[in-house]
């Protein structure tokens, strides 16, 4: 399986401090991205980074990518009540065309 | 449509019964994605369509599993004989093209319970 992996599985802050995710991912990709989902049903699409990139911001959002270490970081800023839920980051692999999803990382901010 | 519309949104089907699940992708989009969600998991994939083909069929768990996408457009996704671990919820995503660069828009699913 080329599922990556998300950590931790679970995360619990307080309203108004950060949240970091880590994604790992197992061979060369196109691109990795970010997604939310809330409550079980659709996830939303947040950012998406290119393999040449190395970090990219959108508004409290910021996402990193080490190419070498076959990772990528999602840093949410000054967290919220409602940033409460799980977060997925997707691969598109080298000559695959479908993203592959990593196992997710649940948040909760506490408020 | 402005957003991924999937129907039913929750199913509930005794065993060895047959669900078709369907989804409208947004207008104009060519790639179309279904995926499944079993209860605190991540998302499995299952097949992709391009405009009305399916390139890749390799993550239909059985031959109880068929999809079909029409006119580039509304897609079905059918399970035969249905048996309690197809329980899950089913998503469905559209993207412009299946070329890189695209993130996907996901309909809100169809919860799927069978008893």
């Amino acid at each position: 399986s080329q599922q990556g992996e998300e950590d931790p599985q679970a995360l619990s802050i307080q309203e108004g401090e950060n949240a970091t995710m880590n994604c790992s991912y197992k061979t060369s990709i196109n691109n990795l991205q970010w997604y939310r989902q809330n409550s079980g049903r659709g996830l939303v699409h947040l950012i998406l980074i290119r393999s040449n990139e190395r970090e990219k911001h959108s508004g409290r959002l910021r996402v990193t990518l080490d190419t070498s270490k076959k990772s990528s970081s999602l840093l949410i800023t000054a967290s919220r009540a409602a940033d409460t839920a799980s977060y997925f980051c997707a691969s598109r692999y080298f000559g695959n065309e479908k993203l592959t999803f990593g196992t997710g990382t649940r948040l909760t901010i506490i408020p | 449509g402005a957003g991924v519309s999937q129907s039913p949104s929750n199913k509930v089907t005794e065993k060895g019964k047959d669900v078709e699940l369907r989804c409208d992708p947004i207008s104009g989009h060519t790639a179309l994605y279904w995926y499944r969600q079993r209860l605190g998991q991540g998302l499995e994939f299952l097949i992709y369509f391009q405009g009305n083909s399916a390139p890749d069929k390799s993550g239909l768990p059985s031959d109880r599993f068929s999809a079909e996408r029409t006119g580039e457009s509304v897609s079905t996704l059918t399970i035969q004989r249905t048996q309690q671990e197809d329980s899950a919820v089913y998503l469905c995503a559209s993207s412009y093209t299946t070329r890189s660069g695209y993130g996907y828009t996901f309909g809100s699913g169809t919860r799927l319970t069978v008893v």
